[in-house]
């Protein structure tokens, strides 16, 4: 099974800042990985799909980058509804594997 | 409008099975796969499985021989059976829905339901 490697587990910042979220596959899987925001209590909302595709309704400040095994979620000027869990995983095949989540908390 | 709706029992004892619907509403059975994802408390999403609009299923390679997904189209479900839960086996359970614009990715989640395995 491809491994979904994420980091860091957990990052802190303040409004306005810039944040980079990275995830890193134990093999080529292309373009085929997806970015999920998590809210507490909350389902998941789809955020990326195919590396650098916003789903639809994602705020611009998102964006998503990398292919093959490298792979990273860049939030510009964080708002306070950013804050919360971030999760990656690829959907290249099956079965589909989550990188073990980032908690971005307000400093 | 899109739902997915999870519903299950709460409480099982370790060893029991474990059956959990998914009623969805907005979209057909047979052009879009429900997926199955669990949360532990505290913890991280783990994919369990995806049963696709031909009825063709995918399960996570460690929980295979335990888990079962299944659905009925007349009746909008999709079900996942677990057997020989243990306590390891608490978690949040959703299904989501993989978007066929998105990839196949989760464009809609249910709320989730909670199992407790504890005796």
């Amino acid at each position: 099974d491809i491994q979904m490697t994420q980091s860091p587990a957990s990052l802190s910042a303040s409004v306005g800042e810039t944040v980079t979220i990275t995830c890193r596959a134990s093999e080529n899987i292309y373009s085929y990985l997806a970015w999920s925001q998590q809210k507490q209590g909350k389902s998941p909302q789809l955020l990326v799909y195919n590396a650098k595709t916003l789903a639809e309704g994602v705020p611009s400040r998102f964006s998503g980058s990398g292919s093959g095994t490298q792979f990273s979620l860049k939030i510009n000027s964080l708002q306070p509804e950013d804050f919360g869990s971030y999760y990656c995983h690829h959907h290249y095949g099956t079965p589909w594997t989550f990188g073990g989540g980032t908690k971005l908390e307000i400093k | 409008q899109v739902q997915l709706k999870e519903s299950g029992p709460g409480l099982v004892a370790p060893s029991q099975s474990l059956s959990i619907t998914c009623t969805v509403s907005g979209f057909s059975l047979t052009s879009y796969g429900v997926h199955w994802v669990r949360q532990p408390p505290g913890k991280g999403l783990e994919w369990l499985g995806v049963i696709w609009g031909d009825g063709s299923t995918n399960y996570h390679s460690a929980l295979i021989s335990r888990l079962s997904i299944s659905k009925d189209n007349s009746k909008s479900q999709v079900f996942l059976k677990m057997n020989s839960l243990q306590t390891d086996d608490t978690a949040m359970y959703y299904c989501a829905r993989g978007g066929l614009d998105y990839g196949y990715c989760f464009d809609y989640w249910g709320q989730g339901t909670t199992l407790t395995v504890s005796s």
